[in-house]
């Protein structure tokens, strides 16, 4: 079975500082771990994946996260925030060998004031 | 390419009408799923299918059915549309295989139940 939680349902911001979504999982195998961005009255985009290589894994818009074994999480981050960066960001997680189901977390909206 | 197509892209029904969604992807997947979105539920997933030819239940499959018409294409049928059913439907499909692949979603079908 496996689970994921993201923290925080919503995340302010000002443009220009740091941004941090956090996500926790759990998994009875190793996991293939995801990050999607939603901007409004749009599908869903991959940001970034986790899929047992570097620990610390790069995505588009200069988004970032590390694969934390010991903690179980899976944090988004970026240095600086953009105004373009306001949008609903989706934790998810899925298990080579198990179901056809990835497995979303409820979502973080990341509000960014100028 | 155009990934994932869905149609149409707003629809208005009355309680009872039926309708069916359209989606399509051109990327030679094996995997596809509909899902559902709602304010502060993230997304649900209604059906999907492993494969062509398989399609299994959800977790909200109640008062939807689905084809895998083929490989390309998986449709979700609303056999007498409820109020509750209100939501923004996504389709999208992967390849599910030796890797976890990441979901290309679709733009969504933007539904209203009078």
């Amino acid at each position: 079975a496996q689970s994921v939680t993201q923290l925080d349902s919503h995340v302010s911001v000002s443009e220009g500082t740091p941004v941090l979504l956090r996500c926790n999982y759990s998994s009875s195998y190793s996991p293939s771990l995801f990050w999607y961005v939603q901007h409004p009255n749009k599908g869903l985009q991959l940001l970034l994946k986790y899929t047992s290589a570097a620990t610390l894994v790069k995505g588009i818009n200069g988004f970032e996260a590390e694969f934390k074994k010991s903690e179980t999480s899976f944090h988004l981050t970026k240095p600086s925030a953009h105004m373009s960066d306001a949008a609903e960001y989706f934790c998810v997680v899925s298990v080579l060998g198990g179901s056809y189901i990835p497995t979303f977390g409820r979502g973080t909206s990341l509000i960014v004031h100028p | 390419n155009a990934g994932v197509t869905q149609t149409p892209k707003f629809q208005v029904l009355k309680t009872g009408q039926s309708m069916t969604l359209q989606c399509a992807q051109d990327m030679n997947h094996n995997s596809m799923y509909w899902y559902r979105q709602d304010p502060g539920m993230g997304l649900r997933l209604i059906y999907y299918s492993a494969s062509e030819g398989t399609t299994d239940k959800g977790e909200v499959p109640n008062g939807y059915n689905v084809s895998r018409l083929n490989k390309r294409e998986f449709s979700l049928r609303l056999e007498s549309a409820a109020p509750s059913q209100t939501s923004v439907y996504f389709c999208a499909s992967s390849e599910w295989g030796r890797d976890v692949n990441e979901q290309f979603f679709g733009p969504g079908t933007r539904l209203t139940v009078l």
